[in-house]
């Protein structure tokens, strides 16, 4: 079983502190991708990575950076956090099936307040 | 830009009751559209949908996809309490450099 295991379940930060968010994944899959989800919202990209040291930016990526050193760790960071990224963080490593499609395997999830 | 929308955006039901959930997309090289339901915590995986005209299905569940209308529809028969949860449906496009599109959702409460 794919196992996407996210380093915290809940963090308190203080506005203009440094966030990391960390996420590792035991597959050996190729992509990676960091959302947000908010009420009536949904789930939105921030950033994603196809490869290690390679990123692309989701919809929404100001005010994130992301990392991939290793191909089991993606890293999401937040340079100077601020109240309006208080939000639930999803991270997810995606193989790809028998048809070609991409099947993305979730983590539980890390629910960052931003004081 | 991808879009993908989700309808209605919340429903209420009694058990017992059948519901169709619709998705809808608009997207630059479409790959796969992808259902998950999500309760308290991620989102966990339900279908994957790739060709047009065939069902996928699962118990109570199932889901087809139309790919000239661009839309699927998920499908919950005889529904139980435990089916309350958010529906999410989402499009795997691009090319080689691929990403998802979610839709809002849809919340769907089960009364007993």
């Amino acid at each position: 079983d794919v196992k996407v295991t996210q380093s915290s379940r809940y963090l308190v930060k203080r506005t203009g502190e440094k966030v990391f968010l960390e996420c590792v994944q035991d597959m050996d899959h190729e992509n990676m991708f960091w959302y947000r989800q908010d009420p009536g919202l949904g789930l939105r990209l921030i950033y994603f990575s196809y490869d290690v040291k390679m990123k692309e930016k989701g919809d929404i990526p100001e005010g994130y950076s992301v990392s991939r050193e290793k191909k089991e760790r993606f890293s999401l960071i937040l340079e100077s956090a601020s109240t309006n990224q208080t939000s639930m963080y999803l991270c997810a490593s995606s193989s790809l099936t028998q048809t070609g499609g991409l099947l993305s395997h979730f983590g539980n999830g890390t629910r960052l307040t931003v004081t | 830009e991808d879009k993908v929308v989700q309808s209605p955006l919340s429903l209420v039901v009694h058990e017992g009751d059948t519901v169709t959930l619709n998705c809808s997309y608009e997207v630059t090289n479409f790959r796969s559209l992808l259902w998950y339901k999500q309760e308290k915590k991620a989102p966990t995986f339900l279908f994957m949908l790739t060709s047009s005209g065939i069902e996928k299905k699962s118990g109570r569940l199932s889901s087809i996809l139309d790919k000239k209308e661009l839309f699927s529809i998920l499908n919950i028969t005889a529904t139980q309490t435990g089916d309350s949860a958010i529906y999410l449906c989402a499009v795997e496009s691009g090319g080689s450099n691929y990403k998802l599109t979610f839709g809002k959702g849809t919340l769907l409460t089960v009364n007993p």
